[in-house]
């Protein structure tokens, strides 16, 4: 089984409507993250999260909030979608114990928005 | 935060060495340079990070000079599977920033 996964794997929505998509991980692992994609480009920070009461705006968080519900799930929302934030959504998650600043990536939400 | 400048593209052909430059001028003290693969429609994967000198695992090295203003992922014999986009960080914890990106194209 995948350590790091997201629900929903792709999604259509509506302009207005609020979605939410869910990152659960069995690493273990204390810090966990949200990314966007957009295509062609780099990924970029939306928010992160150092522990399950701890955190933080990463940088493109307008339009977004999250809930960290327990150290295994880190939950994105959009409470009003709009077209551009159609893109493909990341959560990853690291060890605060590792010297590395390696991250592990789920597989990735497609997000649409008309 | 550390500014990174990588070639948009490069091709090579299987079994050839690759390397690929990353510049950072503006590297601050306590920054690592941390190098990612991703796939297409694939979140990223680490690769290999370092300080400072040359750092060696299984898959790649990284070389950076004393200065650390640029640093160079070097990918031995590469195969058609290498074929991804490669991107150079710089910063630490809470200021890991991907910029665009190196394509990389492996051909036969």
């Amino acid at each position: 089984d995948a350590d790091v996964t997201q629900t929903p794997r792709n999604r259509i929505t509506k302009t207005g409507k609020r979605i939410m998509l869910e990152c659960s991980q069995t690493k273990g692992h204390d810090r966990m993250y949200w990314y966007r994609q957009d295509p062609g480009l780099g990924l970029r920070l939306i928010y992160y999260s150092f522990d399950v009461k701890d955190i933080n705006k990463g940088e493109i968080s307008d339009g977004y909030s999250v809930s960290r519900q327990a150290q295994a799930k880190f939950s994105l929302s959009l409470e009003s979608a709009i077209p551009n934030q159609t893109a493909l959504y990341f959560c990853a998650t690291s060890d605060r114990q590792s010297s590395s600043y390696e991250q592990y990536f789920g597989p990735g939400t497609r997000l649409t928005v008309t | 935060l550390a500014k990174t400048t990588q070639p948009i593209s490069m091709d090579s052909y299987e079994g050839q060495e690759v390397n690929i430059t990353c510049s950072h001028n503006n590297i601050a003290t306590n920054d690592y340079i941390t190098w990612y693969q991703q796939f297409p429609s694939q979140g990223p994967r680490f690769i290999i990070q370092g300080y400072k000198t040359k750092v060696t695992n299984e898959v790649a090295s990284l070389f950076i000079p004393a200065d650390r203003k640029s640093s160079t992922l070097s990918l031995p014999r590469v195969s058609l599977s290498d074929t991804a986009v490669y991107y150079c960080l710089v910063g630490e914890w809470r200021k890991l920033i991907f910029g665009q990106g190196t394509e990389l194209s492996v051909k036969p």
